[in-house]
């Protein structure tokens, strides 16, 4: 079936560094790819999200790349900040039935 | 002026009781979720009711029974509960199929 694998499932960086979370679907009619952040005892929030007639989305230090051929899109947090630290959670759907299909989650650790 | 709430925010009762939360949303969107989170963090979908209709309803067990009296509520109601329901459930909504809007979460503990 439907499957969307989020690796890694711990990234620990140094404050100022670059993060990279990288998912893989398999529902090639999959068409909108969210993602969102959940802080320590906080609901999951859209940060960003990109559709399948581009390739990269950018918003301040947050970006999305996508490719569609190999099936697989990236989040990429630069310039890293102790308020990045969360649980992020990838996703992808189809227009059709708007099912969204969730990863495991990356749990990012920032380190002072 | 809270777009997505739901009550109550804790739940703490014995196995083999019944319990409800209530779920609501202020966004005029047309579609509301159940999800549940486990400790490990994995965001499970429940259900989904698009405008009162069913649309999803993931293999979970006939205890849980989802009911929407309108497009703005959506509530979930557990029977017999166990000790591997216990999680944090989130109930969402989203517009045709956009971002998804997320309550606060209702911790369940199951004693």
């Amino acid at each position: 079936g439907e499957n969307v694998e989020q690796h890694p499932s711990t990234l620990s960086v140094q404050e100022g560094d670059s993060a990279v979370i990288k998912c893989t679907y398999s529902d090639s009619a999959s068409n909108y790819f969210p993602w969102y952040k959940q802080e320590l005892g906080k609901r999951p929030q859209l940060i960003i999200d990109i559709r399948s007639n581009v390739g990269e989305k950018k918003d301040q230090r947050i970006a999305v790349t996508l490719n569609k051929t190999a099936k697989h899109f990236s989040l990429h947090i630069t310039e890293t900040q102790p308020e990045d630290s969360a649980v992020y959670f990838c996703a992808a759907s189809r227009r059709s039935n708007y099912q969204l299909i969730w990863g495991a989650g990356t749990k990012l650790i920032i380190k002072p | 002026d809270t777009a997505v709430s739901q009550t109550p925010k804790y739940l703490v009762t014995q196995m083999g009781n019944d319990k409800s939360i209530k779920c609501e949303q202020n966004l005029g969107h047309d579609t509301m979720y159940w999800y549940k989170q486990d400790s490990k963090k994995f965001l499970k979908i429940m259900f989904s009711y698009n405008n009162k209709e069913l649309i999803i309803n993931e293999t979970v067990p006939n205890r849980f029974s989802p009911k929407s009296p309108d497009k703005a509520h959506l509530n979930l109601h557990i029977n017999s509960l166990e000790l591997g329901d216990s999680a944090v459930y989130f109930c969402a909504s989203s517009q045709a199929g956009g971002e998804l809007f997320f309550g606060e979460g209702s911790r369940l503990t199951v004693l």
